[in-house]
């Protein structure tokens, strides 16, 4: 079946823009997550939400930072007023549930570059 | 807060030579996970471990999972060049309402020369 699906998969913005990234996870898994990964580095987490819900954000670096999830499925990272700190790729992950048992499976990532 | 933290962070190996990556934990955790991920790509999902004492083994992979739950190691003998690539290992944060987040180490980047 289709994997982590997530768009755009390249995104190069101007210093001060909003962007918005989307996440379409696996069909039937409740958890997704968030990551950014810095060239190089490790998996920095954002936020991970259970159905529509987000337990922990504490994650988001900053108030420029939101996301949502709509129908227990897609989601959607927002970036506001974007800086190039904000730069690195942007790791979405599924998992059928959270807990023992659920590895999680990543997307492809969309890499941001901000100018 | 709970801290995962892995080593070493960079390792060059000859194709043949044996590879191992250790994470540690801060807290007791309930299982742990280990991703690979290969250069320009995602991270992958390789094992979980759950049990106090395990060990996992997949080919030349050997996983364990210390007796207190609080370290795990990963070693791969004779390693090849398809094992080039980023190590994670990644634990669940064990308490108040964030059982689900995963914490991933900073990764071990396995280089092995021809």
């Amino acid at each position: 079946g289709a994997g982590v699906s997530q768009s755009p998969s390249n995104k190069v913005t101007e210093k001060g823009k909003d962007v918005e990234l989307r996440c379409d996870p696996i069909s039937g898994h409740t958890a997704l997550y968030w990551y950014r990964q810095s060239l190089g580095q490790g998996l920095e987490f954002l936020i991970y939400f259970q159905g529509n819900s987000a337990p922990d954000k504490s994650g988001l670096p900053s108030d420029r930072f939101s996301a949502e999830r709509t129908g227990g499925s897609v989601s959607t990272l927002t970036i506001q007023r974007t800086q190039q700190e904000d730069s690195a790729v942007y790791l979405c992950a599924s998992s059928l549930a959270t807990g023992v048992g659920s590895p999680l499976h990543f997307g492809n990532g969309t890499r941001l570059t901000v100018t | 807060g709970q801290q995962v933290m892995q080593i070493p962070q960079y390792q060059h190996v000859q194709e043949g030579e044996d590879f191992t990556t250790y994470c540690n934990s801060s807290t007791t955790l309930s299982n742990i996970q280990w991703y690979k991920q290969r250069p320009g790509g995602h991270p992958v999902f390789l094992i979980q471990l759950v049990k106090s004492g395990e060990v996992k083994k997949q080919k030349r992979l050997t996983f364990q999972f210390g007796e207190a739950k609080k370290n795990s190691s990963l070693h791969i003998t004779a390693t090849q060049t398809t094992d080039v690539g980023t190590y994670f290992c990644a634990g669940p944060y064990a308490g108040g309402t964030s059982y689900g987040k995963l914490t991933f180490g900073q990764g071990t980047i396995l280089t092995v020369h021809p």
